[in-house]
């Protein structure tokens, strides 16, 4: 069985704070990772996909690690606005339908 | 900025009554998926859908769930008979492409189903 978890949180951070979430991975197979973002009650949206070598898009950075099978995400300088509930996604290589994790929820506080 | 939609925003029905939960993907795509959420759960694969066929589906996705693509516009999530335990946030999602490492899947609002 395919098993992509992550710590629920809540994550509970001051503005400006650095946060960094990890998600693991059980199928050794798999060949493809993503972030996702989730609203209180909306529809995913996606972040950033993550790719071997790490990649950054403004404040935030995703890796990879095929050995211990796990991404991560950092956060830095957290806004307000980036309270919500991210999902990590993963797709194996024999399919294109992405496995989602359960969601770590972020809040963020003045 | 096109947009994937959906309808109704929620729907309330009886056990064993049949739902149809209806997306308008965006225009120019030709993938289009299915998920559901149930309350405090994960987001849950249904059934993708390609060149009017059903593509990959999942175990979720039994003989009481059939999708369908009506018209040029929208595409439909039936349940023929409603049991308490599909009561979720269905999602509706669509792609222009479908790649293992590009994931350009855009999705909808939901519907929110409560089966009583």
């Amino acid at each position: 069985r395919k098993e992509v978890e992550q710590d629920p949180g809540p994550f509970n951070v001051p503005e400006g704070a650095t946060v960094a979430f990890n998600c693991t991975y059980s199928n050794s197979a798999s060949q493809s990772f993503f972030w996702y973002r989730q609203d209180c009650r909306k529809e995913p949206k996606l972040l950033m996909s993550v790719y071997s070598s790490g990649n950054e898009d403004g404040r935030f950075t995703a890796q990879l690690n095929r050995a211990s099978q796990y991404i991560s995400l950092l956060i830095r300088d957290s806004k307000l606005s980036d309270s919500a509930t991210y999902l990590c996604v993963v797709k194996d290589g024999g399919s294109y339908i992405p496995t989602f994790g359960r969601g770590t929820s972020l809040i963020v506080h003045p | 900025e096109p947009e994937v939609t959906q309808t109704p925003s929620h729907q309330v029905t009886q056990m064993g009554q049949e739902v149809i939960l209806r997306c308008v993907p965006i225009s120019n795509h030709l993938y289009f998926y299915w998920y559901r959420q149930i309350l405090g759960q994960k987001v849950e694969f249904l059934v993708s859908f390609y060149n009017n066929e059903i593509s990959e589906k999942s175990e979720i996705f039994d003989d009481q769930f059939s999708v369908e693509r009506p018209d040029g516009s929208n595409f439909t999530l039936k349940i023929r008979s409603t049991k308490l335990e599909d009561s979720a946030m269905y999602f509706c999602a669509s792609s222009r492409e479908q790649g293992l490492y590009t994931d350009t899947q855009y999705f909808g609002p939901g519907t929110r189903l409560t089966v009583l």
